[in-house]
């Protein structure tokens, strides 16, 4: 039930193409969905984050699209560019329920080719 | 400093060994975490303060992993007796306050040999 289920494990796009990547989870309790993204090296760095009364939301190139009912949720890359290559991560807390901790998929490893 | 700091960047120890790890949050934070990435997975949660109390303590695997915060601020962890299995990047994150986004460091990668 604490699970966050992400795919797909590595992607490859071409520049400008639009990388989706889906997460789906089973506790209907968590409350905040956050995407990182992470560099090799670098420690984790907040792209974007949504809460699940809203089910889209946008930041720049980034798009979160939520299914609440599906208990699903996504992110899309506009125009992606050879500086997004990274490895993404989505996240889910419980942070109405008193819990902050954060659970984390498995991520997934973008390539985007020049 | 803007960002979370964290030292060392990297350490390699002998196992069996005892070692410390540091973490300086955002200036004005409240809510100090800390996680353990292995190679190739997401970050797995430890254990989180909010001022100097562990307020959830329970994602430590066991009794050799320790942490404090004793001043609300800077936090160590702390691992005794280290194992192979320790080897991991560990990442700390810190937040305004507890429910806030946590904005995390760049990591100390561990090698235990």
């Amino acid at each position: 039930q604490q699970q966050v289920k992400q795919s797909p494990q590595s992607l490859i796009v071409q520049k400008g193409g639009i990388p989706i990547i889906n997460c789906a989870y089973e506790n209907t309790a968590f409350d905040y969905f956050p995407w990182y993204q992470q560099f090799p090296g670098k420690g984790p760095a907040l792209l974007i984050a949504i809460r699940p009364d809203v089910s889209e939301k946008k930041e720049g190139r980034f798009t979160i699209s939520f299914n609440k009912s599906a208990k699903q949720f996504s992110l899309h890359i506009m125009d992606s560019q050879p500086g997004d290559s990274a490895t993404y991560f989505c996240a889910a807390s419980l942070s109405s329920s008193g819990t902050y901790k954060y659970i984390f998929g498995t991520g997934t490893r973008l390539k985007v080719l020049a | 400093g803007a960002g979370v700091s964290q030292t060392p960047s990297n350490k390699v120890t002998e196992k069996g060994k005892y070692v410390e790890l540091r973490c300086d949050p955002i200036s004005g934070h409240t809510a100090l975490y800390w996680y353990r990435q292995s190679l190739g997975q997401g970050p797995e949660f430890l254990i989180y303060f909010q001022g100097t109390g562990a307020a959830d303590d329970s994602g430590l695997p066991n009794d050799r992993f320790f942490a404090v915060r004793p001043e609300g601020s800077v936090s160590t962890l702390k691992i005794q007796r280290t194992e192979r299995g320790d080897s991991a990047v560990y990442l700390c994150a810190s937040s305004f306050s507890l429910g806030e986004t946590q904005y995390f460091g760049p990591g100390t990668r561990l090698l235990v040999l």
